[in-house]
């Protein structure tokens, strides 16, 4: 079936360094790909997508990686803020191309 | 969040009892969703939309039924609630769900004692 998953329920790093949060995926003809950031009280806020065709994309401060090979997903955020501290979830869209299906979820703490 | 707007916000009810929630988007946006999100268990799909009275079911869809009369409106139905049942309902609404990204509403607390 088509599921999604993270490696790690919980992160926590220090100010300033770089956090990777891994997510693994089981469905190999997924061909989109999502990391959703969620605060504390708040809804599920989109950080950026990748599709199955690129191996890598950048945004601000994130970059997504994509291995497609062993089905891994990985966010890594670079000189990492308490700000970001939020659970981060990987998300691969169904078969069907109509919906989205998400990990557990990786709580990322960052300390100052 | 802006264009998507969940009521109530906060609910509490008994078990037994009909519950509705609402979701309500100013997009225009084709494809509607209710997610459900319990602790380990991240989000979960309960029903979806993709148009005016087109639905389809998700992966916990048992004990919900949706209905959308309007392109603007999104209903989640608990006929009869349940404690297990008790959780936060996440709406979200897509134009292109394979190509961009969901925006989701702010959530639904909901409480069934």
């Amino acid at each position: 079936g088509e599921s999604v998953g993270l490696h790690l329920p919980t992160l926590s790093v220090q100010e300033g360094d770089n956090s990777i949060i891994n997510c693994a995926y089981s469905n190999s003809a997924s061909d989109y790909f999502i990391w959703y950031k969620q605060e504390s009280g708040k809804g599920p806020q989109f950080i950026i997508d990748i599709r199955s065709n690129m191996d890598k994309r950048q945004g601000q401060r994130v970059t997504v990686l994509l291995n497609k090979t062993v089905k891994h997903l990985s966010l890594q955020i670079a000189a990492t803020q308490p700000g970001d501290s939020a659970v981060y979830f990987c998300a691969e869209i169904n078969q069907a191309g109509t919906a989205l299906i998400f990990g557990k979820g990786t709580t990322l703490s960052v300390s100052s | 969040d802006a264009g998507i707007t969940q009521s109530p916000r906060h609910k509490v009810t008994e078990t037994g009892t009909p519950v509705t929630l609402r979701c309500h988007q100013t997009e225009n946006h084709r494809y509607m969703y209710w997610y459900r999100q319990d602790p380990g268990h991240g989000l979960r799909l309960i029903h979806y939309s993709y148009g005016v009275k087109d639905t389809d079911k998700g992966e916990v869809s048992d004990g919900y039924s949706v209905s959308r009369s309007k392109t603007e409106d999104f209903l989640l139905t608990l006929e009869s609630a349940t404690s297990s049942q008790t959780s936060v309902y996440f709406c979200a609404i897509s134009d292109r769900p394979g190509l961009e990204g969901y925006t989701f509403g702010s959530g639904t607390r909901l409480t069934v004692v």
